[in-house]
């Protein structure tokens, strides 16, 4: 059964303080490796697609990598308006369209 | 126009009663999708339209009833819900299954 674990569940950082974002996945054969950040109540916002290992993709703070079995969320210098959930989703062979979605990683940065 | 447009973005029914939940796109994107997301839980697909072609998450139940007018607007019809449909519920397109872009979301509350 394909699966996508993002760890950890909760993280509270100081303004400033660097740190990752993990999601494992392991599925039949990855097509697609997304990023979404979630504001409460809204729908989430698209962040990355990473398609093969080794891939990185940066957008202002907020950096993604990918490898065979996991990818990395990594946030630099993070400010107060980046607290939001973060989910990561993979699109698998074999699952058309469909989205198989982590639980998410709540992120609260403080000031 | 990169965005999907979902109304309402808060329903009340009752639960005798029948509503639809309506989502448009307007970027060419030929699959669009109804996810169901309760509180600090990931999004689950309900329903996909890929190219007007319907395909069903057999667990979700037949009180709701997707409708694809055309290739840029989705409804879900809904009635006879139960309290624990209460969620939001989430549409999002997909060109190709790349980049897919989700709507602010429809909050419904069954009564």
């Amino acid at each position: 059964e394909d699966q996508v674990t993002q760890s950890p569940e909760a993280l509270r950082l100081q303004e400033g303080e660097s740190s990752s974002l993990n999601c494992s996945y392991t599925v039949s054969g990855l097509r697609g490796l997304f990023w979404y950040r979630q504001d409460p109540g809204k729908g989430p916002e698209f962040l990355f697609t990473l398609y093969s290992a080794g891939e990185e993709k940066e957008k202002e703070r907020l950096k993604a990598t990918l490898t065979k079995k996991e990818s990395f969320l990594h946030i630099t210098a993070p400010k107060p308006e980046d607290s939001a959930t973060y989910l990561c989703s993979a699109r698998v062979t074999g699952g058309g369209n469909k989205l198989t979605f982590g639980t998410g990683t709540q992120l609260k940065v403080e000031l | 126009d990169t965005e999907v447009t979902q109304t309402p973005k808060h329903l009340v029914m009752g639960m005798t009663n029948k509503k639809s939940l309506k989502c448009e796109q307007h970027m060419g994107h030929r699959a669009m999708y109804w996810y169901k997301q309760k509180a600090k839980k990931p999004p689950e697909l309900m329903f996909v339209y890929s190219y007007e072609k319907l395909s069903i998450n057999e667990s979700v139940p037949s009180r709701f009833s997707p409708e694809c007018p055309n290739s840029s607007l989705l409804n879900l019809h809904l009635h006879a819900l139960q309290p624990e449909d209460s969620a939001l519920y989430l549409c999002a397109s997909s060109q190709d299954g790349n980049g897919y872009t989700f709507g602010s979301g429809t909050r419904l509350t069954v009564v």
